[in-house]
């Protein structure tokens, strides 16, 4: 079947703009991650959704960042008004579930979309 | 916090070379442990796992065992391949929080020389 799937998957932008970054996970995965790929941070967590419930948001860098996940499916990514330092790899995964345990639910990535900002 | 720290690449071998990558974690309780594979144009994988101490995961020639004593997950792999060559990632995710969110180490090149 189809894997997690991103787009853009380039997008280049002047400082200051708005960028829309959106994630289509497998069908049926009810957990949905965001992730920022860095040269300066690595690769760290951003924000998760597991089904209805209200979203883990502990990870985004500042409040110009946001997301949404419309139906339990497609999530997009928003960054307002942005920075240089905002130009990195944004990740996206999903997974069966999230819940907590020692079973772990594997997360499927994405591709990416590579986010430049001048 | 919890965290991830991993050798810094790049790491060069040349073909049928042994491969360690060295990982070691901090976390407040008792994580599982992953390693990642990107390779060249594509996607994170997962290569292997182990949620307990002492559990050994394994895929594709790669090995890794859960060491609580030293906090580590070290990577290895007896005899590489040029279609080795990717970055991997050490990360784990704290089974005590909800989401099973992962903490990744920085990644580590491997360029693998025929």
């Amino acid at each position: 079947g189809a894997g997690v799937s991103q787009s853009p998957s380039n997008k280049v932008t002047e400082k200051g703009k708005d960028v829309e970054l959106r994630c289509d996970p497998i069908s049926g995965h009810t957990a949905l991650y965001w992730y920022r790929q860095s040269l300066g941070q690595g690769l760290e967590f951003l924000i998760y959704f597991q089904g209805n419930s209200a979203p883990d948001k502990s990870g985004l860098p500042s409040d110009r960042f946001s997301a949404e996940r419309t139906g339990g499916s497609v999530s997009t990514l928003t960054i307002q008004r942005t920075q240089q330092e905002d130009s990195a790899v944004y990740l996206c995964a999903s997974s069966p579930s999230g819940t907590s345990g020692r079973t772990y639910n594997e997360q499927f990535f994405g591709p990416g979309t590579r986010l430049t900002v001048l | 916090g919890n965290s991830v720290t991993q050798m810094e690449g790049p790491v060069t071998l040349s073909e049928e070379a042994f491969l360690t990558i060295n990982c070691t974690y901090t976390a407040t309780g008792y994580p599982s442990l992953f390693w990642y594979v990107q390779y060249p144009g594509e996607g994170l994988q997962l290569l292997l796992k182990a949620t307990k101490a002492d559990d050994k995961g394994s895929n594709k020639g790669f090995e890794a065992t859960y060491r609580k004593e030293t906090t580590s997950f070290h990577l290895e792999k007896g005899s590489v391949q040029v279609s080795d060559s990717a970055v991997y990632f050490c990360a784990l995710s704290d089974p005590q929080a909800a989401g099973n969110k992962l903490t990744f180490g920085g990644g580590t090149r491997v360029l693998v020389k025929p």
